[in-house]
């Protein structure tokens, strides 16, 4: 199946600081998500990018699909991002997502 | 509102027990997941059912248990031929393969 890569494995931000995480994949892929997953464990989607740049406030992702990678980017960080960030893609001819191993982040006030 | 239910939040099963996990939708969504999460790791794939009355293995099925009765309900049993039940699982639904909403999860403990 589909490798998926997420760099760092854990991040610590000074609130107010910007931070850019990482999503590497093995293979073509038609679907390409991130999640955020609060410290009681919800998992919420952030974006639904296969392809291009999309923003949502102090949130915004890019995916080169041709250069098999996805970054995540978080301006002005606040105690609220702290969690975990997953990066989870869907292999063409495939039927579900295979996540990454996250990148947990710790934003400090 | 429409979302996912996850029930109960926390379980605690004895050794050679059989015991289910409650996921259910009100999105009409036709396809369900779950997906097992150990401290650490990303999620990993149980059983999927992209339509009623029908599943397919993921990628950790064995010791697990699922039926697809009802479009809204997905139910996921752990028999006691899974060695290693402690963990967090997350229930999914999505319309085909676009965005997946997740319920709350359930933390699984042997004692």
């Amino acid at each position: 199946g589909i490798q998926v890569e997420q760099s760092p494995p854990d991040l610590i931000l000074q609130e107010g600081a910007n931070s850019t995480l990482r999503c590497n994949f093995s293979d073509s892929v038609n679907n390409l998500q991130w999640f955020h997953q609060n410290p009681w464990g919800q998992l919420i989607n952030l974006f639904y990018i296969p392809s291009g740049t999309k923003q949502n406030g102090r949130l915004s992702a890019t995916t080169v699909a041709t250069e098999r990678y996805s970054l995540l980017y978080i301006s002005s960080s606040q105690t609220t991002d702290s969690g975990v960030y997953f990066c989870a893609a869907l292999r063409s001819g495939y039927s579900t997502l295979t996540f990454g191993k996250g990148t947990m982040l710790l934003v400090s006030p | 509102d429409g979302g996912i239910t996850q029930s109960p939040k926390y379980l605690f099963r004895k050794e050679g027990q059989n015991v289910t996990l409650s996921c259910e939708q009100n999105l009409n969504h036709d396809a369900m997941y779950w997906y097992r999460q150990d401290p650490g790791q990303g999620l990993r794939l149980i059983y999927y059912s992209q339509i009623v009355n029908d599943f397919q293995k993921g990628d950790i099925a064995e010791g697990y248990s699922v039926s697809r009765e009802k479009k809204e309900s997905f139910p996921l049993t752990v028999t006691s031929a899974q060695k290693n039940p402690t963990a967090f699982y997350l229930c999914a639904s999505s319309i085909t393969d676009l965005g997946y909403t997740f319920g709350s999860g359930t933390r699984l403990t042997v004692v």
